[in-house]
């Protein structure tokens, strides 16, 4: 069975500072990993998706990269803004037809 | 961009009512599944349905569930005889048209059972 972790479970910092989010899994048979955002009582918003045959994908301030034979992706945010306080879910399209989620990286900016 | 609808946003049931969440996925999408949320847990897949019928479904997806696209446009999920521990965020996505497509949420519909 896919079992996601993700570290820290929660961190705060100064805005202005790079985040660094890590997602770790134990079945290395994936076929892509996601990273969404989810705000309190909200749904999630997809942030990157990469395939198991990538490394690395970039979306702005947002890079993710992935190690599919270590079982671990990292998502990087650049310059931090306090609108990016949200909860940070990583997620493994694996064997099946379905995703693994992690319980996600709660962020806080302060301004 | 696209985007998935669900309604209503929130539900409030007497247990042992029947309960249906409606969704409208993104309207060139194949893939459509239900995950749901108890508070303070993972997010946690429930079904998966493609060409009409389901393709997946996970341990919690007992009898107790049905799925249904009734008219092309609409996704819906049926919980008959509601619990005490169905309470969670049930959210809808869909996906495109291959596997490896990123999935499309929406905002989730928060289920309370009393």
């Amino acid at each position: 069975k896919q079992e996601v972790t993700q570290i820290p479970a929660a961190l705060s910092v100064p805005e202005g500072e790079n985040l660094v989010l890590n997602c770790s899994f134990t079945d290395s048979a994936i076929y892509n990993l996601q990273w969404f955002r989810q705000d309190p009582g909200k749904g999630l918003t997809s942030l990157l998706l990469i395939q198991s045959s990538q490394r690395e994908q970039t979306s702005g301030r947002l890079n993710a990269s992935l190690d599919k034979s270590s079982g671990r992706s990292t998502l990087y945010i650049a310059a931090s803004q306090p609108g990016d306080s949200a909860t940070y879910l990583c997620a493994v399209r694996h064997g099946n037809n379905r995703l693994a989620f992690g319980k996600g990286n709660q962020v806080v900016v302060i301004p | 961009e696209p985007e998935v609808t669900q309604t209503p946003s929130h539900q409030v049931t007497q247990m042992g009512q029947e309960v249906i969440l409606r969704c409208v996925p993104i309207s060139n999408h194949l893939y459509f599944y239900w995950y749901r949320q108890i508070l303070g847990q993972k997010v946690e897949f429930l079904v998966s349905f493609y060409n009409n019928e389901i393709s997946e479904k996970s341990e919690i997806f007992d009898d107790q569930f049905s799925v249904e696209r009734p008219d092309g446009s609409n996704f819906t999920l049926k919980i008959r005889s509601t619990k005490l521990e169905d309470s969670a965020m049930y959210f809808c996505a869909s996906g495109g048209t291959g596997l490896g497509e990123k999935l499309f949420f929406g905002s989730g519909t928060q289920l309370s059972v009393l």
